[in-house]
Parts: structure tokens; sequence; C-alpha cells
């Protein structure tokens, strides 16, 4: 089967660094990605990983490491705003996205 | 500013009625999905469309739900009879899905809450 895994949900504090990770098993690899969604609201992209390694966009990271069937997404200088559920999502085989179940994340000043 | 729209955002109706919801995915994208969140389930993808053939709807309950394109503008999502197990917000995203390239964003709508009694 095909089984997206990443923690239920998150502390931070403001100004702080946070890693939400997420490990995978699907049929075929086509890309992983990174969603942000606040609350009410529709997700939004954040990033797309295919190769290994770290892509970096402002204060998001995005890391993967399809070996080991595992990603992370690194926010710095967390703000309050950055509160939201982050959804990591892998592309099968059939271009098909696999969702995990998110990870809700709250920051604290 | 290109982006998915969706009708109605708000549906409140009572077990048993029809509930149709609509959407407009962006100009040019070829690919449109539905899903459906709830905070039980997560976001689990209901049928989607390419080219505006049906490709998967395994994610549907096929006695009630149906999901059609008729043009390359609208996609529908239809229940009947709707039941309350049903409430949540359904999404529907598109996207431009080119086989040779790697990059498949998905572009979310912004949902319609579907409340049923």
């Amino acid at each position: 089967g095909q089984n997206i895994d990443q923690p239920t949900e998150m502390t931070a504090t403001e100004g702080a660094i946070v890693q939400i990770n997420c490990t995978y098993q699907t049929s075929g690899f086509n890309g992983l990605f990174w969603y942000q969604q606040h609350a009410g609201e529709a997700p939004t992209f954040l990033s797309y990983n295919v190769l290994d390694g770290l892509e970096e966009k402002g204060r998001f990271s995005s890391f993967l490491s399809r070996s080991k069937g595992y990603s992370y997404l690194l926010l710095k200088e967390l703000q309050m705003k950055d509160s939201a559920s982050y959804l990591c999502a892998v592309m099968d085989s059939n271009y098909q996205l696999i969702w995990g179940a998110g990870t809700k994340l709250i920051i604290k000043p | 500013d290109a982006r998915v729209t969706q009708t109605p955002r708000d549906k409140v109706t009572e077990m048993g009625q029809e509930v149709t919801m609509r959407c407009q995915p962006i100009l040019g994208h070829n690919t449109v999905f539905w899903y459906r969140q709830t905070m039980m389930q997560g976001l689990e993808l209901l049928a989607y469309f390419r080219n505006r053939a049906p490709l998967d709807d395994s994610g549907m309950p096929k006695d009630r739900f149906s999901a059609e394109m008729p043009d390359a503008t609208l996609a529908t999502l239809k229940i009947q009879p709707s039941e309350p197990r049903d409430s949540a917000v359904y999404f529907c995203a598109s996207g431009l899905v080119l086989i040779e390239g790697p990059y498949n964003e998905q572009f979310f709508g912004p949902g319609t809450r579907l409340t049923v009694l």
C-alpha cells in the first residue's frame, strides 16, 4: 500500500527553527511536495523536490532522501503567521499525489 | 491573476437533497482534481480528470457521487442523495501535467464547505 507519515502536531517558539519530517512508501516516485494550509483556507504550494538534497527558498527549506523515503521541511525565524498545517505529498508513478494527513504547527510567542 | 474558482463557497442542505458543486480550473490546465477534507480523514482524492477524461474515481462512493467535466472550463461534483457523513470541505484543484516534465504543482480553489443536516 501507499503511505505517508508525518507528525500530527508540533509546537515551536517565535523566532526559532522547526523541522517537520515526512516519510513515505509509494508505488513509484515523481517528486515530493510540501503545501501550507492555514485554518479555513486552501492548501498552497511551498516546495518541490525530485532529486536528493536541499532546496532553499527564503526562510523555508525542503530536503529529500529518496533512498530513505524521507523528507523534511525546515522553517527558520518562525513568525506567528507560520501557524498552519503543513502537508507532505508524494507524486506516484501515475502522476497522482498521495497526501499525508498534515502536521499542525503551533507557534507560541 | 489566474486562480481556481469554486461555487458555492458554503452549502447547508438537508439529508436526501441533491448537492452540486462547481469548479472552474485555471485556463490552460489539463488536469482537474476533486478532494474532500475532514478533520478525521485529512485530504482525500475523490476523482480526477485529464484533458476532460476521467482517470480515477476510485476514491468516490459511486452510488451517490458523480463527477463530470462537460467542458474545459467547468468541472462538477454531484451528491445525490446527500447524507450527514458527506459534511466536509470539498476542494477542486487544477494543474498542468506534462508527462515529460517532473514538476506538477496543483493549484487549489477556495473550497466548498458542505453541511448536511
